[in-house]
């Protein structure tokens, strides 16, 4: 059975602080790694990652992942309050398939 | 990236009434769409997958005669819940995978109210 945990559960920051999340999988057949910001509605895409090493970034946001250790990291620069929100991480099955999620990672940012 | 919307963002309805909710990609077809409940604090748990022309599959533990789901285009599937009660009470979401393409884009959602 597929896996994906995403860890640490929750942190708070204050502004101007840097975050590390991190997203474990266990998958049969790595197609590609997706990354979600979820406030309090539907997840917004962030990036999605397919192969090792190369990093993906948008404004404060990059994220890089390692397919040899089977991990992906996202990261946030200079957290502002509005980067409040869950994070998640899903890999799907295959292309137009279904996701597996990871649990999510709650992140708040104070001012 | 791709647009999905859904339609009612917030419903409240009877204990025993059914409520019908839409979930439309805008500017691509799909040919694939899934249905997702989220209660609060919670992780996203799929429901089912809708497939274009032909049933629902539904996940382990989903009533699929309570959740109605029809995908009547390549742009338009509906969730029904029937006879709904407070424990359907719930955010539903739906999503949709451009046709040969591994990242979903997902629809703000619709909050449900059983009252």
């Amino acid at each position: 059975e597929d896996k994906v945990v995403q860890s640490p559960l929750s942190l708070v920051v204050h502004e101007g602080d840097t975050v590390t999340l991190n997203c474990s999988y266990e998958v049969t057949n790595f197609r590609s790694l997706l990354w979600y910001k979820q406030e309090k509605k539907a997840p917004t895409f962030l990036f999605m990652l397919t192969s090792s090493g190369i990093e993906k970034k948008s404004g404060r946001l990059s994220s890089i992942l390692d397919k040899k250790e089977l991990f992906s990291i996202l990261n946030i620069t200079a957290t502002q309050t509005g980067d409040s929100a869950v994070y998640l991480c899903a890999l799907p099955k295959a292309a137009g398939n279904k996701l597996t999620f990871g649990g999510g990672t709650r992140v708040l940012v104070k001012p | 990236g791709a647009v999905v919307s859904q339609h009612p963002s917030r419903v409240i309805c009877k204990s025993g009434t059914s409520v019908k909710i839409e979930c439309r990609s805008l500017d691509f077809q799909a040919t694939t769409m899934f249905w997702y409940r989220q209660f609060p604090k919670q992780s996203l748990m799929l429901m089912a997958t809708s497939n274009e022309g032909s049933k629902a599959t539904y996940e382990q533990g989903v009533e699929k005669d309570k959740f109605l789901i029809n995908h009547a285009s390549l742009t338009l599937s509906t969730l029904t819940v029937t006879s709904a009660h407070p424990e359907d009470s719930s955010f539903y979401i739906c999503s949709a995978p451009r046709s040969g393409a591994y990242e979903q884009y997902f629809g703000p959602g619709t909050r449900l109210t059983v009252t």
